[in-house]
């Protein structure tokens, strides 16, 4: 299976400040038909997951701007810019290129 | 709107038997690839099955833990999606949550105890 690595598991950040979370997998994430089906969700507090961004960079409907995700084959980045009280918790990567799909262990975003 | 409603949860024995339901509206259903995700008390997420489309052969995966005990199924005619768990053991407590996973639905989750 493979393994998403993803880092930090918590930040605290103010703000307006700007984070980044990494993922990085196992083994290369492009699939067969050429795409890369690494994406980012959020969980806010007592809420179901919802989708950021698809396909490694790809903004969801209705996703800030704020929101950005880059990356390749193994190594993933998600970036949030100029963070918003609304941006608070548990952020997750998922890959949907290899069955069975997996996911990190989610990062926890708090605001000072 | 977008809706996934999940029901059928609850509290069950070790070794019975539970079906969820998942449905939908909001979206075009029968050609929507169609998964199960669960997140554990530790709220660690785990996938654990898929169902493609009808174009696709309604083919289906699952993760191996869950393989032979549970089964996904779909009625493009209800826009609904299934998820038929038998042999229920204590470590599938969790919160079920249908989705499209790649796309931008989720169900609000249906929460499944397993214990004596």
């Amino acid at each position: 299976d493979v393994v998403m690595t993803q880092t930090p598991p918590s930040l605290s950040v103010a703000i307006g400040q700007s984070v980044s979370i990494s993922c990085k997998s196992s083994q290369s994430l492009v699939h067969s038909d050429g795409k890369t089906y690494l994406n980012w969700l959020l969980q806010n507090p007592g809420q179901s997951p919802k989708r950021l961004i698809y396909q490694v960079s790809n903004l969801g409907s209705g996703v800030p701007d704020r929101f950005s995700g880059t990356g390749s084959e193994k190594d993933f980045t998600l970036k949030i810019s100029r963070v918003e009280a609304e941006d608070l918790g548990v952020y997750h990567c998922v890959q949907a290129t290899h069955v069975p799909f997996t996911f990190g262990s989610g990062t926890k975003l708090e605001i000072k | 709107e977008v809706q996934l409603v999940e029901t059928g949860g609850g509290l069950v024995q070790p070794g019975k038997s539970l079906k969820l339901t998942c449905a939908t509206s909001g979206f075009t259903f029968s050609t929507a690839w169609m998964h199960w995700v669960r997140q554990s008390p530790e709220k660690r997420l785990e996938w654990i099955a898929r169902i493609k489309d009808k174009s696709n052969n309604y083919a289906t995966d699952y993760v191996e833990s869950v393989k032979g005990r549970f089964t996904i199924s779909r009625d493009d005619s209800k826009s609904s999606v299934y998820l038929q768990m038998n042999s229920l053991k204590e470590e599938d407590t969790a919160t079920y949550y249908c989705t499209g996973l790649g796309a931008p639905y989720w169900g609000q989750g249906v929460m499944v105890t397993v214990s004596s």
